[in-house]
This record gives C-alpha cells, sequence and structure tokens, in this order.
C-alpha cells in the first residue's frame, strides 16, 4: 500500500480565498482524521471520521472549516475564507479501527501558508 | 480534560549513550500510552504502544516504560545514533472517545 496520500504537499494562497486539501486513506482504515500541526499549539485535532461519518469535530477552528468524506477512500478539508492564521501544516492519518490504541497512519502533510 | 507534557527543550545527547525523553499527564489514567517519531518535513510515524497493565515494553533498542502513580512514561533510546535525532512525541487517548492527544514533542539531536 502507498500509505495516506495527501495532495497539494504545499500550498500558497492569499488571504480570502479558498482552499480544498485532500487525503487519500490508506484502503480497508475505516478512521479518518484531520489534524492541523502549528509551533505554537503542536498537533491537533480537527475532526474525525468512522465510516465515513464526522463523529467528533469540536475541533474544527471556525465555520471557516469544514470536511467531507464522500466515500471510504476519499476526504477534502476545506477553508472558506482564508486567513494568515491558518498557516500551518495540516496532516490526515487513517487506522484501522480506534478506541483500542491501534496506529495511526499519517499522510505527508500540506504546508498552507496564508498571505 | 487531559494535558501532557513533555520535555519543551531540545535534548542533546552523545552518540552511543541513553537517551531519556518523559511524558507527564494529568486527570485519568489512559488505557493506553503511544510514542511516534517525526522527522522534519514528514508526518508522525509510530514506534510503541504500551497499555495500562503494562509496566515496560521494548523493541530493539527502544523501551518505554509506563507508572501510572506518577502519570508519567519514559521513552528511552540504548546506543543512541544521530539517525535517532528527530522529534518524539507521546500521545493518549481522550478519555473514552475514539481519538488521542499529542504532546508537544521533545526534539532530540544526537551528535556524533
Amino acid at each position: 500500500d502507498a500509505g495516506v496520500i495527501q495532495s497539494p504537499r504545499h500550498e500558497v494562497t492569499e488571504m480570502g480565498q479558498e482552499v480544498t486539501l485532500r487525503c487519500k486513506p490508506i484502503s480497508g482504515h475505516d478512521y479518518l482524521f484531520w489534524y492541523r500541526q502549528t509551533m505554537m499549539r503542536g498537533l491537533e485535532l480537527l475532526i474525525y471520521f468512522n465510516n465515513n461519518v464526522p463523529i467528533d469535530d469540536s475541533g474544527m477552528p471556525e465555520d471557516r472549516f469544514s470536511a467531507k468524506m464522500p466515500n471510504a477512500s476519499f476526504s477534502t478539508l476545506k477553508i472558506q475564507p482564508s486567513e494568515p492564521r491558518d498557516s500551518a501544516v495540516y496532516f490526515c492519518a487513517s487506522s484501522l479501527m480506534s478506541g483500542g490504541g491501534e496506529t495511526q497512519y499519517f499522510g505527508p502533510g500540506t504546508r498552507l501558508l496564508v498571505l | 480534560s487531559q494535558k501532557i507534557e513533555q520535555n519543551s527543550e531540545a535534548l542533546n545527547i552523545q552518540e552511543g549513550k541513553t537517551a531519556t525523553l518523559t511524558c507527564n499527564y494529568t486527570n485519568y489514567s489512559p488505557a493506553y500510552l503511544q510514542w511516534y517519531r517525526q522527522d522534519p518535513g514528514r508526518g508522525p510515524v509510530f514506534l510503541l504502544l504500551i497499555r495500562e497493565n503494562e509496566k515496560e515494553k521494548r523493541k530493539e533498542r527502544l523501551k518505554v516504560t509506563f507508572d501510572t502513580t506518577l502519570k508519567q512514561s519514559l521513552f528511552h533510546i540504548t546506543a543512541s545514533q544521530p539517525a535517532d535525532s528527530a522529534t518524539y512525541l507521546c500521545a493518549l487517548p481522550y478519555s473514552s472517545a475514539s481519538k488521542i492527544i499529542f504532546g508537544s514533542g521533545t526534539r532530540l539531536s544526537i551528535r556524533p
């Protein structure tokens, strides 16, 4: 398996623009997580899905952020409109099952810079 | 809510020595604790998991301990090598929820 795939790897955009980050989890994994990492706040969980259904979005900063998982092999994280404070590395991770300590497999991340 | 504290400062170790990283948590004792490694520009990679009923876990040169009384986990790398240089993150589950919280990580540098 190729592991978790994320695109784009780097994104530079201007404030106010819409940004869409994409993730393809490992085949067969039924949990998908979106994280954001910054120097100040570390690695923060934004939202996670189980079997394509959003379970907990309490980490989503505000209404400008939205995430979808239309099928088991694809998820998007959208920021509309983007702001400079959204600049961070966004990671997608997947796991086979959660709650019992199962490993999370992370993608390479998308480095977002909002000017 | 659960909070995790890791050595905020970087740890510099001479090659060949044992590196010891600390992870302290507050509030409830988790059912398990995980350690991940993160290299610059990459996502975290899982290393080890230790459950609350386990005192110690080993994997090659890695050893993790879990003291639920002290609310602490120690992560040891024996015979450290420059290739071990990375940031190490500990992670705990959110109570009974199916998600984990990560510590801020400790940057480890092994000098030749």
